[in-house]
């Protein structure tokens, strides 16, 4: 219950494409869905995050599309560039019982998309 | 704000030395968490404290891993002995948390490449 499954695990595309990532849940106490990208090298970076009261999220190029019935919920990089080559971990966390959840997040398995110029 | 802190930032070891890895998380946060990172299994959180105290450990893999908090800008997870199926990139986030404002934003450390031969 506490999974998060992502796919697909790696994705290419041409320059101005629009991948699109995918994850589903099955916890639906989760209540926050933040998407990290990771570049070689460096540690995850937070990249754009929504809650379940939207059904859609947009920061810059990056769209966080959320189906609260189906329990799943998609990242879309519009105009995909080179530079956004890097991998995409989606994740998911909860409020825990008195508010103590501490931040715990769980995170899907990652997608490694390839962007060609 | 230097961000996370970790050190090394490589180390390589014998099987059955002791490893010792190091966190300085950012000023003013308060939960930290160490996650161990594969190709094979992905981003795993390993164990998770808020104001010092360790929350849940359930993650780690076994005995001869350990981890401290001593005070709010230090932890350290410990290895003891090292085997090379522990070879992996490993991690440290903190994160200010508080009850029932929803803020889960975990800033990850450049991460220690750990490798055991």
């Amino acid at each position: 219950q506490q999974q998060v499954k992502q796919s697909p695990q790696s994705l290419i595309v041409q320059k101005g494409g629009i991948p699109i990532i995918n994850c589903a849940y099955e916890n639906t106490a989760f209540d926050y869905f933040p998407w990290y990208q990771q570049f070689p090298g460096k540690g995850p970076a937070l990249l754009i995050a929504i809650r379940p009261d939207v059904s859609e999220k947009k920061e810059g190029r990056f769209t966080i599309s959320f189906n609260k019935s189906a329990k799943q919920f998609s990242l879309h990089i519009m105009d995909s560039q080179p530079g956004d080559s890097a991998t995409y971990f989606c994740a998911a966390s909860m409020e825990g019982a008195g508010g103590t959840s501490y931040g715990k997040l769980t995170f899907g398995q990652g997608t490694i998309l390839t962007v060609h110029p | 704000d230097a961000g996370v802190i970790q050190s090394p930032r490589h180390e390589v070891t014998e099987m059955g030395q002791e490893v010792t890895l190091r966190c300085k998380p950012i000023s003013g946060h308060n939960s930290l968490f160490w996650y161990r990172q594969t190709m094979m299994r992905g981003l795993e959180l390993l164990i998770y404290f808020n104001n010092n105290v360790p929350i849940d450990d359930s993650g780690m893999p076994e005995d001869r891993f350990s981890a401290k908090m001593p005070n709010a800008s230090f932890s350290t997870l410990k290895i003891q002995p090292s085997e090379p199926r522990d070879s992996a990139v490993y991690f440290c986030a903190s994160s200010l948390t508080l009850p029932r404002t929803g803020l889960y934003e975990q800033y990850f450390g450049p991460g220690t490449r750990l490798t055991v031969t």
